[in-house]
């Protein structure tokens, strides 16, 4: 099992400017995704975060919309850059995907 | 690309009644999971099926993987307050290690 710290829990922002998000692993593990869950919806992969490579993007997310760092194999994050209302969502961090996925508890993110 | 959809989109039943997601893939799973979302909460998993026809109980709760490895049911006996949440079921493609989602069951129990 995995137990993912993420921060922050939810924040409010001004469209225009950027949020990180933070994701702690308590273990090491290759791979790191990035997931946003707009109201109601389901879970889109945002991107997969290798430790020592670029992150590779879904269709439709874009590294410079979605910065994300992967210093160690226990940490990553994700910035939210120039956001506008449409961010609006919830972002999640998840490891494991193979066999069992876990999730950090997720930023509620409401652009004002 | 890979898609995930799952029927109905919406469920409201009684307490004690029983309650069925279907969920079918575009293309075939390597294996399929299933995940609970309480409201306000983040996706907890439940269980991973991988093999053709796979019958798993967990309680109430009974999981079936389509013989082709393209769908699968979620079926809940009895339904109490406490299975209130969203249902997703979700697959990686093979050699594939990501996740696709499916666009989830949301249930609701009148008490």
């Amino acid at each position: 099992s995995a137990v993912i710290s993420q921060k922050p829990s939810r924040d409010i922002c001004q469209r225009g400017t950027s949020l990180t998000i933070q994701c702690q692993v308590d273990s090491q593990v290759t791979m790191m995704f990035w997931y946003r869950q707009q109201p109601g919806q389901s879970l889109t992969l945002i991107a997969t975060a290798n430790q020592g490579s670029e992150a590779t993007y879904e269709s439709g997310f874009v590294i410079d919309k979605f910065p994300i760092s992967r210093p160690n194999l226990t940490f990553s994050t994700l910035t939210v850059s120039n956001m506008s209302p449409e961010d609006s969502s919830i972002y999640l961090c998840s490891v494991g995907q193979r066999i069992e996925a876990f999730f950090g508890q997720g930023t509620r993110l409401t652009v004002v | 690309g890979q898609q995930v959809m799952q029927i109905p989109q919406y469920q409201h039943v009684q307490e004690g009644e029983d309650f069925t997601t279907y969920c079918n893939s575009s293309t075939t799973l390597s294996n399929i999971q299933w995940y609970k979302q309480r409201p306000g909460g983040h996706p907890v998993f439940l269980i991973q099926l991988v093999k053709s026809g796979e019958v798993k109980k967990q309680k109430r709760l009974t999981f079936q993987f389509g013989e082709a490895k393209k769908n699968s049911s979620l079926h809940i006996t009895a339904t109490q307050t406490t299975d209130v949440g969203t249902y997703f079921c979700a697959g990686p493609g093979f050699g594939n290690e990501k996740l696709t989602f499916g666009t989830g069951t949301r249930l609701t129990i009148i008490p």
